[in-house]
């Protein structure tokens, strides 16, 4: 079965620290990865996708996550963590050509101290 | 531009109840999914729809059923709730891989 693992459930960092928060996927064909971001009390909102091409994919509030094929990870990053970037991530997968379903990650709850 | 509406946003039931959640899209996508959140627990799918008339179960379809007759409406529901579908469900409509969420709805089942 396709699973998704996040490794970090909950992560604190203080302003202007370095992320990364790592996701593993179980499927070794072709995939499409995605992160999520759900901020307190708000549905989820897109943060950045892959497809294809560029493993390293840029997205918004200065979010960048990797593609490792050989690693089965899609980890996110950012430089430089804001107070506001404090919310829940999710790392999400979907098979490309063998079904239409998108699996979700446990998520990993990230706290910003000011 | 309302995106994906859910209503309702807030229901309790008593265990044996039924209840149907619905979801509307006014961005004519195809696709469209059902998932339940519970903390520690992340999303999971439940059941989801490739177009009008069809539908598929997710990784936790037991006790759940779906319904796409417009292309627009994905209703979700629950013939004999239990207090284990006590959860946030989110539905969520689908272009080009990106799901875009509507807000929840919050149930609890005593």
């Amino acid at each position: 079965a396709q699973s998704v693992s996040q490794h970090n459930h909950h992560v604190i960092l203080s302003e202007a620290a370095s992320l990364e928060l790592g996701c593993n996927y179980s499927y070794g064909g072709t995939v499409n990865l995605f992160w999520y971001v759900q901020y307190p009390g708000q549905h989820l909102q897109l943060l950045l996708k892959y497809f294809s091409g560029d493993p390293l994919v840029k997205g918004i509030k200065g979010f960048e996550a990797e593609f490792i094929k050989s690693k089965f990870s899609f980890n996110l990053r950012k430089p430089s963590v804001q107070w506001s970037d404090t919310a829940e991530y999710f790392c999400a997968v979907n098979r490309e050509g063998r079904d239409d379903k998108i699996i979700f990650g446990k998520g990993t709850r990230l706290h910003i101290l000011p | 531009n309302a995106g994906v509406t859910q209503t309702p946003k807030f229901r309790v039931l008593k265990t044996g109840q039924s209840m149907t959640l619905l979801c509307a899209q006014d961005m004519n996508h195809e696709y469209m999914y059902w998932y339940r959140q519970d903390p520690g627990m992340g999303l999971r799918l439940i059941h989801y729809s490739v177009g009008e008339g069809t539908t598929a179960k997710g990784e936790v379809p037991d006790g759940y059923n779906v319904s796409r007759l417009k292309k627009q409406n994905f209703l979700l529901g629950l013939e004999s709730a239990a207090p284990s579908q006590t959860s946030v469900y989110f539905c969520a409509s689908r272009r080009t891989g990106e799901l875009f969420f509507g807000e929840g709805s919050r149930l609890t089942v005593l």
